[in-house]
């Protein structure tokens, strides 16, 4: 049971790249979320989809698109980087009720020159 | 508007001392309350979390909370620290039947020998 993985762990790209963050969770939860983390500024949420098959934005979802591949997996696409993404990328994972927790991937670390 | 409050950027104790971090939010109504701990390079890890009932919540770690609704806060303490404790300490906040987490921008604890 190795909970929420993400892939890569660090990244760097080029102004104007595209590039996909993916997040994978085995716990068979139904809700799946993306945050960014900056300094001072704490998680801000990007998207999340409570369920298989449905996504909603978050507060800051400019520049980003998401895929709710199927139950496990939700991935996060910059289609044209800007420097202001550079960040640490969370995703989290929680079985479905609003009482529930949120369980935290390892992050990504994303540098865009 | 909603909002979630921690006062202190960076907190500094000795090992063995106790330990109180600050959490204020402006809620329409009582939300459910989160505190999460992340470790350098880590991702969030939950401490405790408040829905209802008693107001005083015992969490991992030897972690405990109070929830004080006439202050709207929700603090964290440790009677004890350990070395082991140094991290970021995010309190998070979830509006009842909504699905996403509000966090704090964060307070870093830094344990000293």
């Amino acid at each position: 049971n190795a909970g929420v993985t993400q892939t890569p762990k660090f990244q760097v790209l080029k102004t104007g790249q595209s590039m996909t963050l993916q997040c994978a969770q085995d716990m068979n939860h139904n809700s799946m979320y993306w945050y960014r983390q900056d300094p001072g500024m704490g998680l801000r949420l990007i998207y999340y989809s409570a369920s298989e098959g449905t996504t909603d934005k978050g507060e800051v979802p400019n520049g980003y698109n998401v895929s709710r591949l199927n139950k496990r997996e939700f991935s996060l696409r910059l289609e044209s980087a800007a420097p202001s993404q550079t960040s640490v990328y969370f995703c989290a994972s929680r079985p479905g009720q609003f009482t529930d927790t949120q369980y935290f991937g390892p992050g990504t670390r994303l540098t865009v020159l | 508007a909603q909002s979630v409050t921690q006062p202190d950027i960076h907190i500094t104790v000795s090992e063995g001392a106790s330990l109180e971090l600050r959490c204020n939010y402006s809620y329409g109504a009582t939300p459910y309350l989160f505190w999460y701990v992340q470790s350098p390079g880590q991702g969030l890890q939950l401490l405790l979390k408040y829905f209802s009932g008693d107001t005083l919540v015992q969490g991992i770690k030897g972690f405990e909370a109070e929830f004080k609704r006439s202050q709207s806060s929700f603090n964290l303490r440790k009677p004890s620290v350990h070395w082991s404790d140094a991290a970021e300490y995010f309190c998070a906040v979830q509006t009842r039947g909504a699905n996403n987490l509000f966090f704090g921008t964060g307070t870093r604890l830094t344990v000293i020998p």
